[in-house]
């Protein structure tokens, strides 16, 4: 089946640093990726929808600027977390569209971000 | 925009019972599609079912099958002979067939009592 994996599962950083997390689809083409943030015990909320070749679309009250969304080719996303705040810390989950099969979401493993 | 609503924040069943989740949602579109993903503590999404909604026969995975009702806007999940392994977070998930977005509901976390 479609896999999405996504790298780093778990990291640390220190406030003001910047992190960079990756999305990739290993077997399929994804146009479309998206980027979601998840709270302890609550839904997805989505941040942005990443286009191949294109700006990133931000949801209402994404900083665009602190979450910068690259979607460079067909396989690979990434989102970086610019000087990141403790506030930051969440558990970041991408999902993939497959070009073929638009109809299903395909997600990574997530990212599990604690900034100190 | 669309709204997806889990009334059970918590359920819990017995092993080899069966257990039914329950999901309504909120739209003016004729046709679209609902989802339940399940996510264990490993924290990765997993597909469960997919239903479309112009085919009025429920859709069956194994011990997994939902209730659709689209005049009720209801999309109930039924799990059969529960197994240890279905202990989970359950969402319930709608997407138009013109839009990109995924609307999820608030999820439900599922407990399996051996």
């Amino acid at each position: 089946g479609a896999v999405v994996s996504q790298h780093p599962s778990r990291v640390i950083c220190k406030s003001g640093t910047s992190v960079k997390i990756e999305c990739r689809s290993l077997d399929f083409q994804a146009t479309t990726m998206f980027w979601y943030r998840q709270f302890p015990k609550q839904s997805l909320m989505l941040m942005a929808t990443s286009n191949e070749g294109s700006k990133a679309t931000y949801e209402q009250g994404v900083e665009k600027d602190k979450f910068l969304i690259n979607h460079a080719s067909l396989t690979l996303s990434t989102l970086t977390v610019t000087s990141a705040h403790p506030e930051d810390s969440s558990f970041y989950i991408c999902s993939a569209r497959n070009v073929r099969d638009g109809s299903r979401l395909f997600f990574g493993e997530g990212s599990r971000l604690t900034v100190l | 925009a669309q709204t997806v609503t889990q009334s059970q924040p918590e359920m819990s069943v017995q092993e080899a019972e069966t257990v039914t989740l329950s999901c309504t949602y909120d739209t003016s579109e004729s046709d679209y599609y609902l989802f339940w993903y399940k996510q264990p503590p490993s924290r990765q999404m997993i597909l469960v079912i997919r239903q479309e909604a112009y085919k009025q026969q429920n859709a069956t995975e194994n011990r997994f099958s939902v209730n659709f009702q689209k005049a009720a806007k209801s999309f109930s999940l039924k799990i059969s002979d529960s197994q240890l392994g279905d202990a989970a977070m359950y969402f319930c998930a709608y997407r138009s067939p013109t839009g990109n977005q995924f609307y999820f509901g608030t999820g439900t976390s599922l407990t399996v009592i051996p």
